[in-house]
């Protein structure tokens, strides 16, 4: 996961708002990805977002995409306790490949 | 439909052992990959496979083998385990079509190596 860079750790109130850093390298990407592992569990494909969208809102979920940074960010809103999770940011590029970054693990606190 | 389910769940193997990891999927994808996932590391992939019978390296392929013999499962080797093989193991799998490649992954397999 060299090319996407995100920090490892993440500590939010519940109820407050949490956001998510990424930055990516490889302008060429298609599609930009959020994935969530719950404690012992595989990843689940989150949200995603095309290239040559800035914003997309899903819920308590927004992502925002500024291309001539290569920076993306997961917005979440209120956060609850369920929404402690491992959240990694994901590229692909043409060749049915992604390249995950390394995972912001997020603990939520009452 | 099941989606990817992996055999065993945990392991644990000496050095120098051999053992096989397997994957299964029930929704007609082509594409499979396998990743292990370290601390701090994110996840790797280690090999991949773009059909049944093709199979191609990935970022960290050097102590495992892989193979496609039948489109649904995939299967990972590990020849002569070492400690630093130690680590959780996945197996994802995605369809052909189009370019949205969301990846369905597999529970995982948590492998210790002592």
């Amino acid at each position: 996961g060299e090319d996407v860079e995100q920090s490892l750790f993440l500590s939010v109130r519940e109820g407050d708002s949490s956001v998510i850093n990424c930055t990516y390298t490889d302008s060429s990407s298609t599609y930009l990805y959020w994935y969530k592992q719950e404690p012992g569990a595989g990843l689940q494909l989150l949200t995603y977002i095309f290239s040559n969208m800035d914003m997309k809102q899903d819920q308590r979920l927004t992502v925002l995409l500024n291309k001539k940074d290569k920076h993306l960010s997961l917005r979440i809103a209120d956060t609850q306790t369920g929404d402690s999770a491992i959240y990694f940011c994901a590229e692909s590029r043409n060749d049915y490949k992604l390249s995950f970054g390394a995972g912001t693990t997020v603990t939520v606190r009452a | 439909n099941a989606g990817v389910t992996q055999t065993p769940k945990f392991r644990v193997l000496k050095t120098g052992q051999s053992m096989t990891l397997l994957c299964a999927q029930d929704m007609n994808h082509e594409y499979m990959y396998w990743y292990r996932q370290d601390p701090g590391m994110g996840l790797r992939l280690i090999h991949y496979s773009v059909g049944e019978g093709t199979t191609a390296k990935g970022e960290v392929p050097d102590g495992y083998n892989v193979s496609r013999l039948k489109k649904q499962n995939f299967l990972l080797g590990l020849e002569s385990a070492a400690p630093s093989q130690t680590s959780v193991y996945f197996c994802a799998s995605t369809a052909s079509s189009g370019s949205l490649y969301e990846q369905y992954f597999g529970p995982g397999t948590r492998l210790t190596v002592t």
